[in-house]
């Protein structure tokens, strides 16, 4: 069965950079589009971060453009997020979601994971 | 302030239809399908309605959704206690080139 599990979640200054990676399992990562969406504590959910199945194609929210990157290792089946500049905002759990088949430019998210908590806190 | 427009609260007695609205424009519900989600408390979301009126394998009939121009609307009939949960509509907007999601409908099941 699909599964994602993310990582890397934690307590981080304000200025400082975090790594979060999602290891995919039970499908054919390289066929798939992905996403990172978050939830801020108590607030609704906020797209992050797409890339296309083949990796050549990233769409970032305006909120985090130019501080995240999306990246993604087909011999490892994993997604990574590399958060740079962190802010107090950025206050959120992360969560990877499968999207579809190519570039991926759809709100269409299929499988989630459970999430990882990134708080930032001087 | 969230792209879609969603009421933050809705509320039913079980066995009762209830319907949740989401409003956009032509740059994300008026060029594109509109998913819905289901949140249920600490977890995770769960896609609940596709490409504006499909139900995923294993989503109850009680769930359908329509669009109509810019507004798409979630319905759920017969009422139950677990479906007390926080909905979700997004699309994607050619404006802001990604995903909008609308700000979340909190159902009570009263």
């Amino acid at each position: 069965q699909v599964q994602l599990v993310e990582s890397g979640g934690g307590v981080v200054q304000p200025g400082r950079s975090l790594r979060l990676s999602c290891a995919a399992s039970g499908f054919t990562f390289r066929y798939y589009a992905m996403h990172w969406v978050r939830q801020a504590p108590g607030k609704g959910l906020e797209w992050v971060a797409l890339i296309s199945d083949d990796g050549f194609h990233e769409f970032y929210a305006d909120s985090v453009k130019g501080r995240f990157t999306i990246s993604r290792d087909t011999s490892k089946n994993s997604l990574y997020l590399q958060m740079n500049s962190l802010r107090h905002d950025d206050t959120a759990v992360y969560y990877c979601a499968r999207g579809t088949a190519g570039m991926g430019e759809v709100a269409y998210f299929d499988y989630w994971g459970q999430g990882t908590l990134v708080t930032v806190s001087s | 302030q969230s792209v879609l427009t969603q009421p933050p609260s809705a509320s039913g007695t079980p066995g009762q239809r209830v319907t949740i609205s989401c409003s956009g424009s032509s740059s994300n519900i008026g060029s594109h399908n509109v998913n819905w989600y289901q949140q249920l408390p600490g977890t995770a979301p769960k896609l609940l309605i596709s490409t504006n009126n499909q139900r995923p394998s294993g989503v109850p009939d009680r769930f359908s959704g329509s669009k109509s121009g810019t507004s798409a609307s979630l319905a759920i009939s017969g009422l139950q206690s677990e479906d007390e949960s926080d909905y979700y509509c997004a699309a994607w907007d050619d404006s802001l080139n990604g995903p909008v999601f609308g700000g979340g409908t909190k159902l009570t099941v009263l």
